[in-house]
């Protein structure tokens, strides 16, 4: 079974400007969420998503993240503008979503430098 | 007050000995469940084991272990006979209420940085 799909893995970006990550989750999985993990600390929950639907985007900065999955499957997060402060690994991660025992698995990640 | 509290943030040990990380957490949820994963240095998040407020047994699998305590509110990872190859951060994580299907994201401690040393 293939896990869960990031792309790209590495992205080094200008502050003030635009960067899109795209994330794959395993094939069946309901459910799909976006961590940030700034350098020393554990993942940050951004955004979660059910099917198509947003659950939870309480901790996203909405002023410049957006996310959106296309019909249930992929989803792409964008910050625009990047910010010195955005400078973080992206990890996608997916559940079945049918069960509040449900395992979180993740991908590889995304490692973003802005300068 | 931090959800998840990890207080090691390094540790060395011998390769074959048993290792114990600790984890404390805080909520004032029934049910809740708790998750330890392992972060090599290529940077993916692996799921290690899972335990739930309801489970009256520990959990275990192969080599790890999760040490409940629900009246401390520790959850410690035990990992037995250590190999090299365990060398990692390692993180414990919670899960608030029982969702199925409403939002259950995960709330993760700082981590600890496991070396193994042979």
């Amino acid at each position: 079974e293939a896990g869960v799909a990031q792309s790209p893995r590495y992205k080094i970006i200008e502050k003030r400007q635009s960067v899109a990550f795209w994330c794959n989750p395993i094939s069946g999985h309901a459910t799909l969420y976006w961590y940030q993990q700034i350098l020393g600390q554990g993942p940050k929950l951004l955004i979660q998503f059910q099917n198509n639907g947003v659950v939870d985007d309480s901790q996203l900065p909405k002023d410049r993240f957006s996310a959106e999955r296309l019909k249930g499957v992929d989803s792409t997060l964008k910050i625009q503008p990047a910010k010195l402060e955005d400078s973080a690994v992206y990890l996608c991660a997916s559940s079945l979503g049918a069960l509040g025992t449900d395992t979180q698995y993740f991908g590889p990640g995304t490692r973003l430098t802005v300068l | 007050a931090q959800k998840i509290t990890q207080t090691q943030p390094g540790m060395f040990v011998q390769e074959k000995e048993a290792v114990t990380l600790d984890c404390t957490y805080d909520t004032s949820d029934q049910s809740y469940g708790l998750f330890w994963y392992k972060q090599p240095s290529s940077g993916e998040m692996i799921f290690l084991i899972y335990q739930g407020s309801y489970d009256e047994q520990n959990a275990t699998e192969g080599r790890y272990s999760l040490n409940f305590q629900k009246a401390r509110k520790s959850a410690n990872l035990v990992i037995s006979a250590s190999q090299l190859g365990d060398s990692a951060m390692y993180f414990c994580a919670m899960r608030e209420g029982y969702s199925g299907g409403g939002a259950d994201g995960l709330t993760f401690g700082k981590g600890t940085h496991l070396i193994i040393q042979p």
